[in-house]
């Protein structure tokens, strides 16, 4: 596609619900990004893909996120036994090289109550 | 890891210039982005840094100097639709290239 897209763009789940968000990158891109962004605040790093290699998940918060990307193109973040301090838009980035920068999809807003 | 630091807030009137400030500290610098964000929506891209100097790209412009791990942002005839968020984003060059955000800088732009 022309650019990342995201799935839901709006999820409200209730405290103790699993959830999935999706995330199609810009076809063909190799790097993908997971962020968290809070109100007010940047967007912070969950997780990272080269292709369908996981490289790095420093920044999940816990053993409740889990990130997948099976094929190397669609990922999925998956958040078990939702609270609500995992309320938050969750970002989605794909690069093909440093240079042109990060793209960012539009985000799923994530409210549990 | 890096310490980012940029201006909560900043204010400016329509068609004149502003400078928005980004220090960091990190250990094996490789890059520097601007991203500019409104309101409920995606960041998107504006400029990359990684050696010293100046890059200019129609109104905007970013500098970097690594010596002194400090870039700005640079907006001149700044227009309304200019109110947004500006996120400074440093990579370390640890083998991922996962570039950290700094909290943002709140641009209000008025008539």
């Amino acid at each position: 596609g022309a650019g990342v897209s995201q799935s839901p763009r709006y999820k409200v789940a209730k405290r103790g619900q699993d959830v999935a968000l999706r995330c199609d990158p810009i076809s063909g891109h190799v790097s993908l990004f997971w962020y968290q962004q809070a109100l007010g605040q940047g967007p912070e790093f969950l997780t990272y893909f080269q292709n369908e290699a996981q490289l790095d998940k420093s920044g999940l918060p816990s053993d409740r996120f889990f990130a997948e990307r099976p094929e190397g193109s669609v990922s999925t973040l998956k958040i078990q036994r939702t609270q609500q301090e995992d309320s938050a838009v969750y970002l989605c980035a794909s690069s093909l090289t440093s240079r042109d920068g990060y793209t960012f999809g539009s985000g799923t807003r994530l409210t549990v109550v | 890891g890096q310490n980012i630091d940029q201006p909560t807030e900043m204010t400016a009137t329509e068609g004149a210039i502003v400078q928005i400030n980004c220090t960091y500290q990190t250990s094996g610098f490789n890059g520097l982005f601007w991203y500019q964000q409104h309101a409920g929506e995606a960041p998107t891209f504006l400029s990359y840094n990684v050696l010293d100097g100046l890059e200019e790209k129609g109104r905007f412009s970013s500098f970097l100097s690594r010596s002194k791990g400090y870039s700005y942002l640079l907006l001149k005839e700044l227009q309304m639709k200019d109110s947004a968020s500006y996120l400074c984003a440093v990579r370390e060059g640890r083998g991922s290239y996962i570039p950290t955000f700094g909290r943002g800088t709140s641009l209000i732009v008025h008539p």
